[in-house]
């Protein structure tokens, strides 16, 4: 069974750190894109962050671009995500996903797509 | 642009039918998209993914009462015989190199 799990979560105030981790089971970790998706009390979901199974290509949402990275330890399975100079703006829910592969005549390739499991959230509040 | 375009709501009565529909930006037609349920106080989980031709392949465990169609640049989830627990808020999702974006959401009720 697929799980993942974060973790990391806080009351920070303005301009204050944080570092988010994702604990992935289940499945081959070091094969799958992985992704961090946010949402505001109230709001829908935003794409926060997307990197690939070896960590080499990376993208950030231009709401982020410069003060979020995003990073993986595939030896242990898991997701991060550091979060620096927060602003109120940042609080939100912060969810873990995977992105499935598109899989043709037995191979599977890694390609912009779809998120097929999710990890429950963890709450990061950002107020003075 | 890519951008997805969603109402925000939707209603029906328990037991009966209901389509929501997701819209594609201009020049964006030939897309698939992907559907996701988020039941209150809770995290999203995906639903099934639809592609241009309206052909979709569902989730682990999602029931036959969900389908998903297609049409020009709206793709459609419907739900038959509903039930309490599908009321919740159903987002749809899309993806081009290096941008994954979402729909608004549709917060739907079951009266």
């Amino acid at each position: 069974e697929v799980q993942l799990v974060e973790s990391g979560g806080d009351l920070i105030q303005p301009g204050g750190s944080l570092r988010l981790s994702c604990a992935a089971s289940g499945f081959t970790f070091s094969t799958y894109s992985m992704i961090w998706v946010r949402q505001a009390p109230g709001k829908g979901l935003e794409w926060v962050s997307h990197i690939d199974s070896s960590g080499t290509t990376i993208y950030y949402a231009d709401s982020v671009k410069g003060r979020f990275t995003i990073s993986r330890d595939n030896a242990k399975n898991s997701l991060y995500l550091q979060i620096n100079s927060l602003r109120p703006e940042d609080t939100a829910v912060y969810y873990c996903a995977r992105e499935d592969r598109y899989c043709s005549s037995s191979t599977c390739y890694e390609v912009p797509y779809y998120f097929d499991y999710w990890g429950q959230g963890t709450l990061v509040a950002v107020s003075s | 642009q890519l951008v997805l375009t969603q109402s925000p709501s939707a209603s029906a009565t328990l037991g009966a039918s209901v389509k929501l529909t997701c819209t594609l930006s201009s020049g964006h037609s030939s897309y698939a998209i992907a559907w996701h349920q988020q039941q209150p106080e809770k995290g999203p989980r995906y639903l099934m993914k639809v592609n241009v031709d309206g052909s979709h392949s569902k989730g682990d465990g999602i029931p036959d009462r969900f389908s998903g169609s297609s049409s020009g640049t709206e793709r459609y989830l419907t739900i038959s015989s509903l039930q309490s627990e599908d009321e919740a808020d159903y987002y749809c999702q899309t993806w081009g190199t290096g941008i994954w974006v979402f729909g608004g959401g549709t917060k739907l009720t079951v009266l």
